[in-house]
C-alpha cells in the first residue's frame, strides 16, 4: 500500500512554531514533497527532500527519515497567512514514478 | 513564466452535456498531470501524460476522456458524468515525468454536476 497519513487539523498562535507530522509506508518511496493549498488554490510547493536529514528554507524546514517513514515540516515564525492546508506527497515507484497525496492537515493560525 | 493555466475556473454541467476542460503551461515540461480533488481531502491522480503519451491511467472511468494535442496542452473531456463527479480537478506539469523535480499545479477547475 501507499499509506501516507498526517494529523487532519492543527492549530497554532501567531509567531509560534508547529510541526506537521507525516509518516508513510517505505516500499517503493524514493522521496518527499511538501505542498501548501489555501482553500480554493492550487497546491504551491515548499520542498523536496530525498536523502535524510534537514532541509532548511526561510521559516520552513523539512526533515525525513528514510529508515522510519517519517517526515516533518516546521514552521517558524508562524504569521496568519500561513493558515492553510499542508499536503505530504511520496514519490513512489510502481513501475512508474508518480506523486502520492497524504491526507493533508489542516492549519489555522490565531493571533 | 512558471505558470500552469487552467479553463474554465469553474463549471457546472448536467449528466448529459459533453464539456472540457482545458489546460496549458508554456514552461517546456514533458509531463502533465490530472489530480481530481474533493473537498477537504489530499488530490488523487488521475492520468501523466509524459511526452505527449499517456504513461498512467489510473483505472479512470471512461466518461473521462484526456488529450494531449501537443506538449503545451492537455485537455479532459467529460462526458456522460455523475454527481459524484463534482471535484476540483488540477492538471500540473513538471519538467520530466515525475522525478526530482516539482509539480507545478494550476488554479483547477471547480466541476459540479447537476
Amino acid at each position: 500500500g501507499q499509506n501516507i497519513d498526517q494529523p487532519t487539523e492543527m492549530t497554532a498562535t501567531e509567531g509560534a512554531i508547529v510541526q506537521i507530522n507525516c509518516t508513510y509506508q517505505t516500499s517503493g518511496f524514493n522521496g518527499l514533497f511538501w505542498y501548501q493549498q489555501h482553500a480554493g488554490e492550487a497546491p504551491t510547493f515548499l520542498s523536496y527532500n530525498v536523502l535524510d536529514g534537514l532541509e532548511e528554507k526561510g521559516r520552513f524546514s523539512s526533515f525525513l527519515s528514510r529508515s522510519k517513514g517519517y517526515s516533518y515540516l516546521l514552521l517558524k515564525e508562524l504569521q496568519m497567512k500561513d493558515s492553510a492546508s499542508y499536503l505530504c506527497a511520496g514519490l513512489m515507484n510502481t513501475g512508474f514514478q508518480k506523486l502520492v497525496f497524504g491526507t493533508g492537515t489542516r492549519l489555522l493560525v490565531s493571533p | 513564466d512558471t505558470e500552469v493555466t487552467q479553463t474554465p475556473k469553474h463549471l457546472v454541467m448536467g449528466m448529459t452535456n459533453k464539456k472540457s476542460l482545458k489546460c496549458e503551461q508554456h514552461m517546456g515540461h514533458r509531463a502533465m498531470y490530472w489530480y481530481k480533488q474533493k473537498a477537504k481531502k489530499p488530490p488523487e491522480l488521475m492520468f501523466v501524460y509524459s511526452y505527449e503519451k499517456l504513461s498512467i491511467n489510473e483505472s479512470v472511468p471512461s466518461r473521462f476522456s484526456p488529450e494531449c494535442p501537443n506538449s503545451s496542452l492537455l485537455n479532459l473531456h467529460l462526458h456522460a458524468l455523475q454527481p459524484e463527479d463534482s471535484a476540483l480537478y488540477l492538471c500540473a506539469s513538471s519538467q520530466v515525468p515525475q522525478g526530482t523535480v516539482e509539480a507545478f499545479f494550476g488554479q483547477g477547475t471547480r466541476l459540479t454536476v447537476v
